[in-house]
């Protein structure tokens, strides 16, 4: 498997609160990927990133944010949590744009 | 990307080869087929990709067919552990940030 950590692995927050999920690399990939999974949806892109500082935007990148300042970790905050972003967030890696994904174990959020 | 279909459910006993199928008839000449499958609350694991030829690793084989239309995952022996929602995804080489996941078949290997 390819070494990719996400935490937190669960989280429970209220509305409004700010939330920030970390995804950890030890591969090294210059690709990172943030998903989420909703029943009836798939998996939806928020945003990718093409290395460290360059990041761009996905389909559902409304009310989220990113941050690479190094290779290996990549951040998704949710500046002000919404009921409609409890989801399943997967983050996933490559060696370059058009190179197999590899997923993380995936982090499950409830916006209370 | 192309879309694909899938059948949404599919068994197989253990131990048996499960075949699943994938139509992909709109599919261009830059695009490969992706297989993916996800087992229940764990991220997505990569399982085989191929552009024409029929490819095969430790985990899979990947027939597709001469027009590129439709495509057969094969797992040659499966198990309990094989129990998941497999996706087929089309995917072009180039600007191709995301991978665009359908419904999936559901795959239920029974002892």
């Amino acid at each position: 498997d390819a070494g990719i950590t996400q935490s937190p692995r669960h989280k429970v927050t209220e509305t409004g609160t700010p939330v920030t999920l970390r995804c950890h690399q030890t591969e090294n990939h210059r690709y990172m990927y943030w998903y989420r999974q909703d029943p009836g949806h798939g998996l939806r892109l928020i945003h990718y990133s093409y290395g460290v500082k360059d990041t761009d935007k996905g389909e559902v990148s409304d009310g989220y944010s990113v941050s690479r300042s190094k290779t290996e970790d990549f951040l998704l905050t949710l500046e002000s949590a919404t009921s409609s972003q409890t989801s399943v967030y997967f983050c996933a890696i490559s060696t370059r744009e058009q190179e197999t994904q590899y997923f993380g174990p995936g982090t499950r959020l409830l916006v209370l | 990307d192309a879309k694909t279909t899938q059948p949404t459910s599919m068994d197989c006993a253990e131990g048996r080869a499960a075949n699943l199928p994938c139509n992909h008839s709109t599919i261009s000449g830059n695009e490969y087929v992706y297989w993916y499958r996800q087992i229940h609350s764990q991220g997505p694991q990569y399982i085989i990709h191929g552009l024409k030829n029929n490819e095969t690793n430790e985990m899979a084989s990947l027939i597709i067919t001469e027009d590129r239309k439709s495509s057969t995952l094969i797992l040659p022996h499966a198990t309990l552990r094989d129990t998941a929602v497999y996706y087929c995804i089309v995917r072009a080489l180039q600007g191709a940030q995301k991978l665009v996941f359908g419904q999936g078949t559901r795959l239920t290997i029974n002892p």
